[in-house]
């Protein structure tokens, strides 16, 4: 138990449809992410929240678009994907402190697996 | 660009042997950590070990120890008599200082240890 929760853990879903991946980290953590991991890639950053706003976008589609309510929730919202996106989808929160240097230890959930046919 | 690497894909050992899992980085940046994370079957990413770019001291946690060294840029991993429950895939990453948040994993490397 990372105290990092997603759901749901596995989806398929064909490239009409649209379905939300949910995190939720019961850490008090300010900052959380989504991962992506492909197989034999590495691991890919895709969004970055701090205090609820988001501050990385590292150039993904935008039939990915995330949302952050609040510091304990994050979700990524799919679109109209394509079957290169079936991957596992790892949410990861942090906690940020301002003054102090980056640590870099993030506490991920299971991961969401994913399948676009 | 930071980049990190792990040139080992799979590794099979047999319980009870030692292992190194090896790591190679590259960054221009002075300051930077490096980290080791382990991602079991189930799927969550465990945090391993933090180190900054300052502190080349080796390190030995139980099982499990780290060779840090700048000369040759590398971060490597040992397992000292190895467990099945060691089994999982192994992941290397790097952050600059100047970056923060922007960690960059290498591919892994997946470990099985055998009965």
């Amino acid at each position: 138990e990372t105290g990092v929760t997603q759901t749901p853990r596995h989806l398929v879903m064909g490239m009409t449809n649209k379905k939300s991946l949910k995190c939720e980290q019961h850490l008090g953590h300010n900052a959380m992410y989504w991962y992506k991991q492909s197989a034999k890639k590495p691991l890919e950053l895709m969004f970055v929240y701090n205090f609820k706003e988001q501050t990385e976008n590292n150039s993904v589609p935008s039939r990915f678009s995330p949302e952050c309510p609040n510091s304990s929730h994050l979700f990524l919202h799919l679109h109209t994907l394509q079957p290169e996106d079936s991957a596992l989808y790892l949410c990861a929160s942090s906690q940020d402190r301002s003054g102090v240097a980056y640590t870099g230890e993030l506490f991920f959930g299971e991961g969401s697996r994913l399948t676009v046919l | 660009a930071q980049k990190v690497t792990q040139a080992q894909t799979e590794i099979s050992v047999v319980e009870k042997e030692d292992v190194t899992l090896d790591c190679v980085y590259e960054t221009r940046d002075t300051t930077y950590y490096l980290f080791w994370y382990k991602q079991p079957p189930s799927g969550e990413l465990v945090f391993l070990i933090r180190r900054n770019s300052f502190d080349e001291q080796n390190e030995i946690s139980g099982r499990y120890s780290w060779n840090f060294q700048k000369s040759t840029s590398s971060f490597n991993f040992t397992i000292t008599a190895s467990q099945v429950v060691d089994s999982a895939v192994y992941f290397c990453a790097l952050s600059e200082a100047g970056s923060a948040r922007q960690l960059t994993f290498g591919s892994g490397t997946q470990l099985t240890v055998l009965p």
